[in-house]
This record gives C-alpha cells, sequence and structure tokens, in this order.
C-alpha cells in the first residue's frame, strides 16, 4: 500500500485557518486521497476525499498537488471542536473500503 | 452520530478467554470493517465483510474472526485472548466511498 507522511502534531488559534499537510509521493493513479478524523473518545470520522481536483464541503476543503505526491487539508475557521487527530489515507476505490491510517496529525486548537 | 453502533462499550477479559462483540451498521449499508486501535496508534485494519462474506484482511491470525448477517449486522470474535489485544475495536460500515464509524469497544485483557 502506498505510504503518507504527516506531521506528529500541529497547533492552531481559534478562528484562524489551518492547513494540514499529507506526502504521498508513491501515491498511483487509481488511489484516492482520503482524510479522515478522530475526535477524543469518538471513532474516526469522514472528512473528505479526492482524486486529482480540488474539493470543497462543508467540513473542510482539499487541495491536490499537481503531481498528486502531496496534499493539504485545509481547515478555514478552526473551532474547538476541531481538535483531533486528522488522518491522511491512500485508497485504491477499486480495491474495497479498506482504510489503512498511519499515525495521523494531532491538531490542537488554542483558544 | 453515526447511525453505527456498538456494543458493549467496555470489557475486561482475562488472557485465554474468548470474547464477541457486536455491531449494529447503518441502515443499508452492505459492508462492514472491523479495526483495532492500541493505545496512541491509528486503527488498523482488521477485516472486512460485503454481503455476509468476508472479502479482505489484514495481518491479524486466524483467531480473530468474524460474521456478517443477513441485515449486515455483524460480529468480531477473538479466541484464545492475550495482553496484546487489549484496544479499543472499532465497526465501520459503508455503501460506497465514505466509512461510518462507530464508537468503539474498549476491551481489557487482564
Amino acid at each position: 500500500d502506498a505510504k503518507t507522511t504527516q506531521p506528529n502534531s500541529m497547533e492552531s488559534n481559534e478562528e484562524e485557518p489551518v492547513h494540514l499537510p499529507c506526502n504521498h509521493s508513491t501515491i498511483s493513479g487509481t488511489d484516492y486521497i482520503h482524510w479522515y478524523r478522530q475526535l477524543p473518545s469518538q471513532g474516526p470520522e469522514y472528512v473528505i476525499h479526492g482524486l486529482t481536483s480540488n474539493v470543497n464541503n462543508r467540513m473542510a476543503s482539499l487541495a491536490i498537488a499537481e503531481d498528486r505526491k502531496s496534499s493539504t487539508l485545509i481547515l478555514h475557521r478552526a473551532t474547538l471542536r476541531d481538535a483531533a487527530v486528522y488522518y491522511c489515507i491512500l485508497r485504491d476505490d477499486n480495491a474495497g473500503n479498506m482504510l489503512t491510517f498511519g499515525g495521523g496529525t494531532r491538531l490542537m486548537v488554542k483558544p | 452520530e453515526t447511525g453505527v453502533t456498538q456494543s458493549p462499550t467496555h470489557l475486561i477479559k482475562t488472557r485465554g478467554q474468548q470474547v464477541t462483540l457486536r455491531c449494529s451498521s447503518q441502515s443499508g449499508h452492505n459492508t462492514v470493517s472491523w479495526y483495532q486501535q492500541a493505545l496512541g496508534q491509528g486503527p488498523q485494519f482488521i477485516f472486512q465483510y460485503y454481503r455476509e462474506e468476508e472479502n479482505g484482511r489484514g495481518n491479524f491470525p486466524p483467531r480473530f474472526s468474524g460474521l456478517q448477517f443477513p441485515n449486515y449486522s455483524s460480529e468480531l470474535n477473538v479466541n484464545a485472548l492475550e495482553l496484546d489485544d487489549s484496544a479499543l475495536y472499532l465497526c465501520a460500515s459503508s455503501l460506497q466511498t465514505e466509512a461510518f464509524f462507530g464508537q468503539g469497544t474498549r476491551l481489557t485483557v487482564v
């Protein structure tokens, strides 16, 4: 499975934008980039996914590099509720629903 | 609230015992996956069921087994429990792209 690399932790101030980076230099052409987050004491929660083009939804935006070797999850205005571990995952959507989680980035939001 | 419910929420077992964890998936979701999450680590894929058949398995020994029922609910069975099996066990159901996770069962093996 193609691997992802994320910083262990990041800090942000409340109501400021947050850019969470992910490197995936061995991504294959059929890999989608998925982001999940896990709030304390909860199961992971889907955030967003994309293949080549940038994506927006009500939770976040996903910016994908032109060569697809990296991507950035953007939270436009961080709230205290966004404090969580964010996982960047590559998934071949033709090969089932298995998700390979790495260590993720622990995001801390300061009031 | 994802619509995925797991039971029990917490469980303590003795080494060598057997345990069954249960998952009720979101209505209409025909795929269920199980994950093990050790403290401080990301979830690790155990296996997946699609329409009552196992169709993917991670690097877990055969003493980890499962079932999916016609209503798509699922069970995870672990035999001969070891201390290292202590973890949060997560169930996820899906229909297409997005996986919906339950809140997990915290298993402690003593």
